[in-house]
Parts: C-alpha cells; structure tokens; sequence
C-alpha cells in the first residue's frame, strides 16, 4: 500500500493568520492530487485538486505540488473559525487486480482548529 | 437533488447478523467506492468498481461482499458482523479513470456489539 503521510495535528491558528497543511506520498508515479475537508461528523467534501508542480490558487485557499519532493501543501490565508476541520490529503493511484481502475488513497488528516 | 444515498445513517447490530449497506447516485458516475473510516485509521478503501458488472477489492476488503448490477446502486454487505467492523462507513462515486474527484454519501454509522 503506498503511503500518504500528514501531521495528525491539531494545527492552532489564530484568525487572520495562514494556516500551512503539509502531506507527503511515497508512489512516485501518481499523477493527481486532492484536498478534501471534514467537518466533525460530516463527509469529506472536495476543495483543491491539483495535477501539475507549482502552485493553484482559489479564494483563499492554495494548494501547492512538488512531484520531485513528493509534496503537496494547501495554504489558507486569512484563516476564519469555519475553516476549523480536518483536512484530508489524498492521492489517485491505480488499483490493483483484474479490475484495475483508480482509486483515492487519503492520509489520516490534519485537524486544523482557527481560534477567534 | 442530485447526489449520493445512503442508507441507513445509523445502525446498532448483533454480531454475526448479517448486515447491507445501501447506496445509491443519480450523477450516472461510472466509478463507485466504500471506505471505513475509524479514528486515527483514516478513510480506507474495502471495494470498488469502475463500471458496472465489475468490482474490485481494497485495502481492507475481508468480511465485505459488494455487487455492481447497475449503474447507480452499490450495495455492501457484511456477511457475519464482528465487532472490528464498527466503523463509520462511506460511499462515493466520481468519474472513473484519473480525475479523482469524488462526491461521497453522508455515511453510515455502524456499530457492533
């Protein structure tokens, strides 16, 4: 199983403030990446893809990708309290078996928790 | 509203009960997915299937059967519940191929005693 690492956390910023999400992946060949967030008892909802090295922005959120370094990052600038959640990294790998296809494979999850 | 269904949101049952697990999309996505999702374990993948008429196994795809008979529904079933398989339970679904979007179920929260 190829991995996804992220910092468990919690992560505590204060509002205003850049909150940096950090995720590393062990399958050199992947190709897709994914920023998912979960409020508590809710399901995780999609907020960043990115494909290619460098950074994409929308709003306020950035997802930066470095394939040499095997790194993915999300940025969120002027954290508000509703950005509190965990943030889920996730990488799109082939399947294995005779039905091989694609699937997400998710890190744990980074708590992040912005304080007013 | 378009989306994912599952079903039920909640169940406390017997071990060794056998137990289903519904889901159902009305995006007309090829590609369906079951994770569990237990605290400090994140979400794991059990089965799959990228079209219908196929499925896949996971991560973690022992005690778990699934079937694909059409396009929309993607039923888990746990033959012989045991108590290792309380867990949070969702579906998704997405395009297929390497997009990797996909639009997950509310869950299903499952409990065995």
């Amino acid at each position: 199983q190829k991995e996804v690492e992220q910092n468990s956390g919690p992560l505590s910023v204060p509002e205003g403030a850049i909150a940096s999400l950090n995720c590393t992946y062990s399958d050199r060949g992947s190709q897709s990446f994914f920023w998912y967030r979960q409020y508590s008892g809710k399901s995780p909802e999609l907020i960043m893809s990115i494909y290619s090295n460098g950074d994409k922005e929308d709003g306020r959120f950035t997802a930066q990708l470095n394939k040499a370094s095997q790194y993915v990052s999300l940025l969120i600038r002027d954290s508000q309290p509703s950005d509190s959640a965990t943030y889920l990294c996730a990488v799109n790998q082939p399947t294995t078996g005779s039905n091989s296809g694609y699937a997400l494979n998710f890190g744990k999850g980074t708590s992040l928790l912005v304080t007013p | 509203i378009a989306g994912i269904t599952q079903a039920p949101t909640s169940q406390i049952l017997a071990a060794g009960r056998r137990m289903t697990l519904r889901c159902t999309q009305d995006m007309r996505h090829n590609a369906m997915y079951w994770y569990r999702q237990d605290l400090g374990l994140g979400l794991r993948l059990i089965h799959y299937s990228n079209t219908a008429g196929t499925t896949g196994k996971g991560e973690v795809p022992d005690g778990y059967s699934v079937s694909r008979a059409n396009t929309d529904d993607f039923p888990l079933t746990l033959a012989s519940a045991v108590p290792s398989q309380t867990s949070v339970y969702f579906c998704a679904s997405g395009a297929g191929g390497g997009t990797g979007e996909l639009f997950f179920g509310e869950g299903s929260r499952l409990t065995v005693l």
